[in-house]
C-alpha cells in the first residue's frame, strides 16, 4: 500500500538560510509521482513542485528543489533563501499510476517556520 | 485563468442533518476529486469523478456521496453528519491525460464544523 512519512513535524530556520524537509514513500508500484504543496494558515493547498519517477534529474522550481533518491525512496523538498513567507505547512503527497492513479496520499506533514 | 473554486467558505451543521459542498475545477480540468482533512493531518482521500462517473474511492462510508456535472463542477454531499465529520473538505482538479500522473491543483476548501 502506498505510504508517505514525514518525520520532523516541525523545522525553524533563519530568513535567508536553505531548509530541507524530509518526505520517505513507499509503494509496489514503479510508476508513480511525487509532489509537495504549502498550505498557509488560509487553509488553500498550493502545488511546488512534482517529480516523477522516471525522471532522471531532480525537479527545480524557483527556490524550491527536489532531491529524489529512488532507491532509498525519499523526496526531500529543499527551499533556499528562505522568505518569512515560507512559513506554512508543507506536505509531501504521491500518487501511483498504474493502481491508484486518482488517489493522492499524503503525509502528515512539516509545520515550517521562518524567522526573522 | 481561474482556479478552483469551492462553496461556502465555512458551514456549520448540528448532527444528523445533510450537508452538500460545491466545487468548479481549473479551467480545462475535467476530473475533480475530492478531500477531507481533519486539523493537524494530511488531506484523505475520498472520491474521484472522471465524466460525470465516480472513478476511484478511498475509505469513506456510503454517507459520503457526489456528483459531477457535466460542466465538470462537482458536488460532495454527506448524510446523517456526524461531529467526526467536521474537517476542512477540499476539492482538486486535473486533466485526465492518460496514465501520466496530472499534478492536483486545490480549491481553498470548505471547513465545516458539526454540533
Amino acid at each position: 500500500a502506498q505510504k508517505i512519512t514525514q518525520t520532523q513535524p516541525g523545522m525553524f530556520v533563519q530568513e535567508k538560510e536553505a531548509v530541507t524537509l524530509d518526505c520517505t514513500y513507499d509503494t509496489s508500484d514503479p510508476s508513480y509521482g511525487l509532489f509537495w504543496y504549502k498550505q498557509p494558515s488560509s487553509g488553500e493547498m498550493i502545488f511546488l513542485i512534482y517529480q516523477g519517477s522516471y525522471d532522471q534529474q531532480n525537479a527545480t522550481e524557483g527556490r524550491y528543489s527536489l532531491n529524489f533518491q529512488k532507491a532509498r525512496k525519499s523526496a526531500n523538498l529543499v527551499i533556499s533563501a528562505s522568505q518569512l513567507g515560507d512559513s506554512a505547512m508543507y506536505f509531501c503527497a504521491m500518487r501511483e499510476v498504474n493502481t491508484n492513479a486518482g488517489k493522492s496520499t499524503f503525509g502528515d506533514g512539516t509545520t515550517l517556520t521562518v524567522k526573522p | 485563468d481561474a482556479g478552483v473554486t469551492q462553496s461556502p467558505t465555512h458551514l456549520i451543521k448540528t448532527r444528523g442533518q445533510q450537508v452538500t459542498l460545491r466545487c468548479s475545477p481549473k479551467s480545462g480540468h475535467d476530473t475533480v476529486s475530492w478531500y477531507q482533512q481533519a486539523l493537524g493531518q494530511g488531506p484523505q482521500f475520498i472520491f474521484q469523478y472522471y465524466e460525470e462517473e465516480e472513478r476511484q474511492r478511498g475509505n469513506f462510508p456510503d454517507r459520503f456521496s457526489g456528483h459531477q456535472f457535466p460542466n465538470y463542477s462537482s458536488e460532495l454531499n454527506v448524510n446523517a453528519l456526524l461531529l467526526g465529520d467536521s474537517a476542512l473538505y477540499l476539492c482538486a482538479s486535473s486533466l485526465k491525460v492518460g496514465a501520466s500522473t496530472d499534478t492536483q491543483y486545490f480549491g481553498p476548501g470548505t471547513r465545516l464544523t458539526v454540533l
